[in-house]
C-alpha cells in the first residue's frame, strides 16, 4: 500500500533557528496537505499542494511540492514558541489520505 | 462554521460495554472520517464516508461499527473492546475525499 515517510522524527531548534521536515511518498501523489497537531490537540490543516512544482508561502512558512509529486517539505523561517507541535505530511492517492508519522518540533525561547 | 463537533471528550469504558461516539458538522460538506490516533502516531484511517455511505473500510475489527444517519452526522458504535483499543478518536470532515480534512477534538477513550 502506499507509504508516506517524513523526517526528521523530532527536531529541537533555539527560538529564531529555521526549521524543514521533509516527507517523501513510495507513489506518485494527487496532492498533498500539510497538518499541524498541538500538544493535546487535534490536527489543523495548513494547505494543500496540487502542482508539480508548486511552492506557497504562508508568512514564515513555505511548502512545497516536488517536481514528480512524491515529495513535499515544509520550511519554518525563524521559529517562534507559537510554532511548537507535530507537523505532518498527508498524501492523496487512491481515494485516501495516507499520513506520514510527524514531525515533532520543540522551540527553546 | 467551520467546526467540527465530537461528544464525549472522554470515555472510559469496560470489555463488555456497548458505547458510542457521535460527530457532527454542519459544513456542507460530504465526506465524513474516522480516525484512530495513539500517542506520538500519525492518525491512522478507519472509515471513510462518501455521500453517507461507507467507501472505506480499512479492516477494522468488527467491535467498531460505523453509522452516519444523515450528511450532518457520524457515530462510531463500539461493543466489546480490548484495552489496545485506547486512543483518541478523531471525527473529519471534508467538501470530497481529495480535499482538506477538518478534524474535530478528538474522543479520548480508555478501555478497562
Amino acid at each position: 500500500g502506499q507509504q508516506v515517510m517524513q523526517i526528521p522524527q523530532y527536531q529541537h531548534v533555539q527560538e529564531g533557528e529555521d526549521f524543514t521536515t521533509y516527507c517523501n511518498s513510495s507513489t506518485t501523489l494527487s496532492n498533498i496537505q500539510w497538518y499541524k497537531q498541538r500538544p493535546g490537540g487535534h490536527p489543523v490543516f495548513l494547505i494543500q499542494l496540487v502542482k508539480s512544482g508548486e511552492v506557497k508561502k504562508q508568512k514564515r512558512l513555505t511548502f512545497q511540492f516536488g517536481e514528480a509529486k512524491k515529495n513535499s517539505s515544509l520550511h519554518i523561517t525563524a521559529t517562534q514558541t507559537t510554532d511548537v507541535g507535530t507537523y505532518f505530511c498527508a498524501g492523496y492517492s487512491v481515494l485516501k489520505l495516507t499520513f506520514g508519522k510527524g514531525t515533532l518540533l520543540t522551540v527553546n525561547p | 462554521d467551520t467546526e467540527v463537533t465530537q461528544t464525549p471528550k472522554h470515555l472510559v469504558m469496560g470489555m463488555t460495554n456497548k458505547k458510542s461516539l457521535k460527530c457532527e458538522q454542519h459544513m456542507g460538506h460530504r465526506a465524513m472520517y474516522w480516525y484512530k490516533q495513539k500517542a506520538k502516531k500519525p492518525p491512522e484511517l478507519m472509515f471513510v464516508y462518501s455521500y453517507e455511505k461507507l467507501s472505506i473500510n480499512e479492516s477494522v475489527p468488527s467491535r467498531f461499527s460505523p453509522e452516519c444517519p444523515n450528511s450532518s452526522l457520524l457515530n462510531l458504535h463500539l461493543h466489546a473492546l480490548q484495552p489496545e483499543d485506547s486512543a483518541l478518536y478523531l471525527c473529519a470532515s471534508s467538501h470530497g475525499p481529495s480535499y482538506e480534512q477538518y478534524f474535530g477534538p478528538g474522543t479520548r477513550l480508555t478501555v478497562t
